[in-house]
């Protein structure tokens, strides 16, 4: 079966870094692109970016590009999205979402990973 | 930054057919993908490529996709299929999403 597994929920604090993280099975790593997706609380979804596990290429929306880091260990199958100094409005579900070819569908999605950053 | 505009919310009585539009530009262009979302649960991809149902979801769910307004429809909408729909397609090589529907089944 092809899944993505995500981390827990965490609480943190403004300032703090934090790594979440989105583990791969059922199928080749390397053939799928990894999305992040924001959700805040009571709103849409927002696409943050992507990378390809292949090669670790990555892109990212303007929105979110150079507040988050996408990265990807092909050894252990797992993709991580990864903030250096969270903020408040970091409060959010974030899920991974896969893709079998570049601009193709989002067909694989995780169950999603809670973060709240409260002082 | 590109925008795909999607009604608010959507009502529907059980049995009927619910109609949610979602227009941008692009979509003259771009593959249109549709996604179910209900509450405390992920999204899940209900059309792709303007048309094409993956394996599992319902033949009630249509899409399509003419000038710049693409369209998902529900035929015989059900009341397990109450929930919030989004819209999504590609700029180059960034994902967009609509603003989101909340279809209501009553």
């Amino acid at each position: 079966e092809v899944q993505l597994v995500q981390s827990g929920a965490e609480v943190k604090k403004p300032g703090e870094s934090l790594r979440i993280s989105c583990k791969a099975s059922g199928y080749s790593f390397t053939s799928r692109w990894i999305n992040w997706v924001r959700q805040m609380p009571g709103k849409g979804l927002e696409w943050m970016g992507r990378i390809d596990p292949s090669d670790s290429y990555s892109n990212y929306s303007p929105s979110f590009q150079g507040h988050v880091t996408i990265s990807a260990d092909k050894s252990i199958t797992t993709a991580y999205l990864h903030w250096s100094s969270l903020k408040a409005s970091d409060t959010a579900m974030y899920y991974c979402a896969s893709q079998l070819i570049n601009r193709g569908p989002l067909d694989i999605w995780g169950q999603g990973t809670m973060v709240t950053v409260s002082s | 930054s590109y925008e795909l505009t999607q009604p608010p919310s959507v009502s529907v009585s059980p049995g009927q057919t619910a109609t949610i539009t979602c227009s941008g530009d692009k979509l003259r262009d771009e593959f249109a993908s549709w996604f179910q979302q209900k509450p405390g649960q992920p999204p899940i991809l209900v059309i792709y490529q303007d048309t094409k149902r993956p394996s599992g979801i319902p033949e009630r769910f249509s899409g399509s996709n003419s000038g710049n307004t693409a369209t998902l429809t529900i035929s015989g909408t059900q009341t397990m299929d109450e929930a919030d729909y989004y819209c999504q397609v590609w700029d180059s090589s960034t994902a967009v999403f609509g603003g989101g529907t909340k279809l209501t089944v009553l």
